[in-house]
């Protein structure tokens, strides 16, 4: 079984600050790492994945997250927030075998970006 | 390529009457995925279907859910006898297979009263 941990239930941030939004998980195999973003009153839309390779992946508008796998955690970054990165992101892992693809999430985190 | 539809994206029933929430994936994805969201919560897993097979329910709840995926037609996640407690975001996602991550729809909103 998995689980994932966000610490921060809300983050607020002026407008062009860094941004580091922290996520942890436990799990007894292997996992596949990803962080979505939820804007009000819609769907998730995925912002960046971790399958393998390189830890540090990188979304196309200016997140990124590493992998960690001794602290078994997979923190969400950017140098420069905008006013439209305000929206809650969740953290998930599914497990990296073939018994299915299910994600567990995180609680999610509410970016709050201020002028 | 249309994306994961989700209907209706807002459902109103009053207690005790059926829910019905529909999805249909993504063009060439075979599994489909649905998750609950509840008012301030992250998103719990439901079930996992594959055409004509359920092969994870493990999130459902035992009683008044249920899940298809029929050969033909969108996947349907039906509530029975429905409770406030039913209030909540339905999120359906497809994949092509395993492994990746999926895609999400947009969710169908459903109010108890």
């Amino acid at each position: 079984a998995q689980s994932v941990t966000q610490l921060d239930s809300q983050v607020p941030v002026f407008e062009e600050a860094p941004v580091e939004l922290r996520c942890n998980y436990s799990s007894s195999v292997s996992v596949y790492l990803f962080w979505y973003v939820q804007y009000p009153n819609q769907g998730l839309q995925l912002l960046l994945k971790y399958l393998s390779g390189s830890t540090l992946v990188e979304s196309i508008n200016g997140f990124e997250a590493e992998f960690n796998k001794s602290q078994t955690s997979f923190h969400l970054r950017k140098p420069s927030v905008h006013i439209s990165d305000t929206a809650e992101y969740f953290c998930a892992v599914s497990p990296n075998n073939n018994a299915g693809n299910m994600l567990t999430f995180g609680g999610g985190t509410r970016l709050m970006v201020k002028p | 390529n249309a994306g994961v539809m989700q209907n209706p994206r807002h459902l109103v029933r009053r207690r005790g009457q059926e829910a019905r929430l529909r999805c249909s994936p993504m063009k060439g994805h075979s599994h489909v995925y649905w998750y609950r969201q509840l008012p301030e919560e992250g998103l719990k897993f439901m079930v996992y279907l594959q055409k004509e097979n359920i092969i994870d329910e493990s999130g459902m709840p035992k009683e008044r859910f249920s899940a298809e995926f029929p050969k033909e037609g969108p996947s349907i996640l039906r509530i029975q006898q429905v409770v406030r407690g039913d209030s909540a975001a339905y999120f359906c996602a497809s994949s092509p297979g395993q492994g990746g991550g999926y895609t999400f729809g947009s969710g169908t909103r459903l109010t108890v009263v």
